[in-house]
C-alpha cells in the first residue's frame, strides 16, 4: 500500500514555464513533507521541506504548497530550466519524539520532469 | 569530507549467493538508512538505525539483515540473493537540526541477481 501517492508520472514543460507535481497522503500522523531531486545515476538530494503548520514554503524558484484539510501537497518550480530536468520525489514522515530519534520516510513513486529548451 | 560512500557500485550475483553492501558516513550523523529503488516504486525503506547500537525494520525487510558497526558504518547483507532483490540500493544518513534535518544519500549500488 502506497503511503504517499504522487502524480503525474512524467511531465514535459517548456523552458520558463511552471512545473507542478502533486502528492497526497492518508496518514494524519505525518508531520514532515520533504521533496527530493534525483539526477540519473545519482542518489536523491533533499530539495525543500514543509511542516503542516504552514501552507506554503518558498526557496528560490521552488515552492511547496500544503493543504492540510485535503491531505495534499505540491511542488511548484517557477521559471523551469533545462537543468531542472530530473526525477522528483515527494515524501512524508512522522516522528513521535520530535526528531530526536530515527524515523521512517515514505516516498512517492516519482515524477520524471523534462524541461525543453 | 566525503559525505556518504557506498561499496560496491555495481554487483552481479547468482541466485542463492550472499553479499554485504557497505555504507559509511563522515558527517557524525546519528541516523542511517538503507533503501531500495525500483522503477515505478519510488524508494522503499529496508532497515534503518536511529543511533549506534539500534536497528529497526522498514517497509521491505524480508531477505535482508543489517549491522550498525559503529556510528560511521551501516552494512546491509543479503544472505541468499533472489532475482526479486535486483534493484538499486541507496544508503542515507540524517541529523535533525531543530525543526528540520540534514540528510545525504550515497551514490547507490546497482545489484543484479540472475
Amino acid at each position: 500500500q502506497q503511503q504517499v501517492k504522487q502524480s503525474p508520472q512524467s511531465l514535459i514543460v517548456q523552458k520558463g514555464g511552471i512545473s507542478i507535481i502533486n502528492c497526497a497522503y492518508e496518514n494524519t500522523a505525518f508531520d514532515y513533507f520533504p521533496w527530493y531531486q534525483q539526477f540519473p545515476g545519482k542518489g536523491p538530494a533533499l530539495l525543500i521541506a514543509i511542516r503542516p503548520d504552514v501552507s506554503e514554503k518558498k526557496e528560490g524558484r521552488f515552492t511547496i504548497s500544503f493543504n492540510k484539510s485535503a491531505k495534499q501537497f505540491s511542488l511548484h518550480i517557477m521559471d523551469s530550466q533545462p537543468g531542472d530536468s530530473a526525477t522528483y520525489f515527494c515524501a512524508a514522515s512522522s516522528d513521535p519524539l520530535g526528531g530526536r530519534t530515527g524515523n521512517q520516510f515514505y516516498f512517492g513513486t516519482g515524477t520524471s520532469l523534462t524541461v525543453i529548451p | 569530507n566525503a559525505g556518504v560512500t557506498q561499496t560496491p557500485k555495481f554487483q552481479v550475483l547468482k541466485t542463492g549467493q550472499s553479499m554485504t553492501l557497505q555504507c559509511a558516513q563522515d558527517m557524525n550523523h546519528n541516523s542511517m538508512y538503507w533503501y531500495r529503488q525500483d522503477p515505478g516504486m519510488g524508494l522503499r525503506l529496508i532497515y534503518y538505525s536511529a543511533s549506534e547500537g539500534t536497528t529497526d525494520k522498514g517497509e521491505v525487510p524480508n531477505g535482508y539483515n543489517v549491522s550498525r558497526l559503529n556510528k560511521r558504518e551501516f552494512s546491509l547483507r543479503l544472505e541468499s540473493a533472489a532475482p526479486s532483490q535486483t534493484s538499486v540500493y541507496f544508503c542515507a544518513s540524517l541529523r535533525w537540526q531543530g525543526s528540520s534535518y540534514e540528510q545525504y544519500f550515497g551514490p547507490g549500488t546497482r545489484l543484479t541477481v540472475t
